[in-house]
């Protein structure tokens, strides 16, 4: 099994509808990260998450890390097609790492249809 | 533009080729990192450089070979490499604290070179 694990692992949803992904971890996260990449690109940083019980929103997107610091979950309000790509988690495993060797999800696929 | 460059966007090579991928970055960074982006599975962290000193091989074949000469560029030399070695291979950069530092700013990715190996 993966060490960080994402769902779901695709999402199809119609313009306009609120849309959840999580990553979870079996182990306590020391940071957690999310990435957007659209396909055969690099991946765009979107927010970082260090403490249990964080929250972050960028325009429509949120993001919150749980009080145990093992799972994350990614919430699109009012989804565009813009939104679609593949959304990405990394993890910091280990507390003296702290962002510089990650630990990533399979990611989830995002289809937006109008 | 993402700050950092890879080139290669594209490559195709033979099993016996000798080939190398470029990147550079233009954050004013002192790690650059390589990772590899396989179909169906997470990407894998390949090598790290911290100032450009090297600081992880994570058991990567030695047929991949990293260089850095300073700390804006990253190379990855290739050769004899096999059909599985085809993938996304991606560079990126973060600002360390350096040694006894914890601190690591989240990783800046290049859009990748597009590896096929025939």
């Amino acid at each position: 099994s993966q060490e960080l694990e994402q769902s779901p692992q695709s999402l199809i949803v119609q313009e306009g509808k609120n849309l959840t992904i999580n990553c979870t971890s079996s182990k306590t996260l020391y940071g957690l990260y999310w990435y957007k990449q659209k396909y055969g690109e690099g991946l765009i940083f979107l927010m970082m998450l260090q403490k249990g019980g964080e929250e972050k929103s960028h325009e429509k997107i949120t993001a919150k890390l749980d009080e145990k610091k093992q799972q994350s979950s990614l919430h699109i309000t009012a989804s565009q097609p813009s939104h679609a790509g593949i959304y990405l988690c990394g993890a910091d495993m280990l507390r003296e790492t702290s962002g510089s060797r990650l630990t990533f999800g399979e990611g989830t696929q995002l289809t937006v249809n109008p | 533009e993402t700050g950092v460059t890879q080139t290669p966007r594209h490559l195709v090579m033979g099993m016996t080729n000798k080939k190398s991928l470029k990147c550079e970055q233009h954050l004013g960074h002192n790690a650059m990192y390589w990772y590899k982006q396989s179909a169906k599975k997470p990407l894998e962290l390949m090598f790290v450089y911290n100032f450009k000193e090297q600081t992880e091989n994570n058991s990567v074949p030695s047929r991949f070979s990293p260089e850095c000469p300073n700390s804006s560029h990253l190379f990855l030399h290739l050769h004899t490499l096999q059909p599985e070695d085809s993938a996304l291979y991606l560079c990126a950069s973060s600002q360390s604290g350096g040694r006894g530092s914890s601190y690591n700013s989240p990783l800046h990715f290049g859009n990748g070179t597009r590896l096929t190996v025939t």
